[in-house]
């Protein structure tokens, strides 16, 4: 059974600190990996995707690597903003099947 | 659409009682997906649906939780005698099939008092 897991659970960091968030999963036979962003009260929003034949991926400030091999993601936010305050989720797609598989995810806050 | 719609928002229900959740998802997506998440949780796999094919119910915790979807349309969530432990937010989710990203909707926040 695939388990996904987010360390760390929070974070907290002053404005304009690059960060990173990571992800590790238990069976590494995924199909892809999925970072999300979650805000309170609100559903999610996808910020990158990784199929398992590529190592990484950018958006803007955001670049997320996947080391299949080792069941490791990690996303990486550059000069980091107060708006990035979120909830960040990793989730992977198994490779036989079409579920996501998610982790508790890391509260982020950038304070002013 | 141009979104994943959910409906209601919140609701507030005694334990005991039947809730009924939508979920709209985006037009032409065949694939649509039901997850609970409860708090301090990570979100938990409930049921699939691909097209007219039969829905991957493998996720539902009981046999009080239904879920129906008509063709490629919207689909409902039924849960039957509430319980406490059924309090969590609800997120539906869509995928166009042969692509790779999900689409969620805010989700609804259900309540059992």
């Amino acid at each position: 059974k695939q388990e996904v897991t987010q360390i760390p659970a929070a974070l907290s960091v002053p404005e304009g600190e690059n960060l990173v968030l990571n992800c590790s999963f238990t069976d590494s036979a995924i199909y892809n990996l999925q970072w999300f962003r979650q805000d309170p009260g609100k559903g999610l929003t996808s910020l990158l995707l990784i199929q398992s034949s590529q190592r990484e991926q950018t958006s803007g400030r955001l670049n997320a690597s996947l080391d299949k091999s080792s069941g490791r993601s990690t996303l990486y936010i550059a000069a980091s903003q107060p708006g990035d305050s979120a909830t960040y989720l990793c989730a992977v797609r198994g490779g036989s099947n079409y579920k996501l598989t998610f982790g508790k995810g890391t509260l982020l806050t950038v304070n002013p | 659409g141009a979104g994943v719609s959910q409906s209601p928002s919140n609701k507030v229900t005694e334990k005991g009682k039947d809730v009924e959740l939508r979920c709209d998802p985006i037009s032409g997506h065949t694939a649509l997906y039901w997850y609970r998440q409860r708090l301090g949780q990570g979100l938990e796999f409930l049921i699939y649906f691909q097209g007219n094919s039969a829905p991957d119910k493998s996720g539902l915790p009981s046999d009080r939780f239904s879920a129906e979807r008509t063709g490629e349309s919207v689909s409902t969530l039924t849960i039957q005698r509430t319980q406490q432990e059924d309090s969590a937010v609800y997120l539906c989710a869509s995928r166009l099939t042969g692509h790779y990203g999900y689409t969620f909707g805010s989700g609804t926040r259900l309540t059992v008092v």
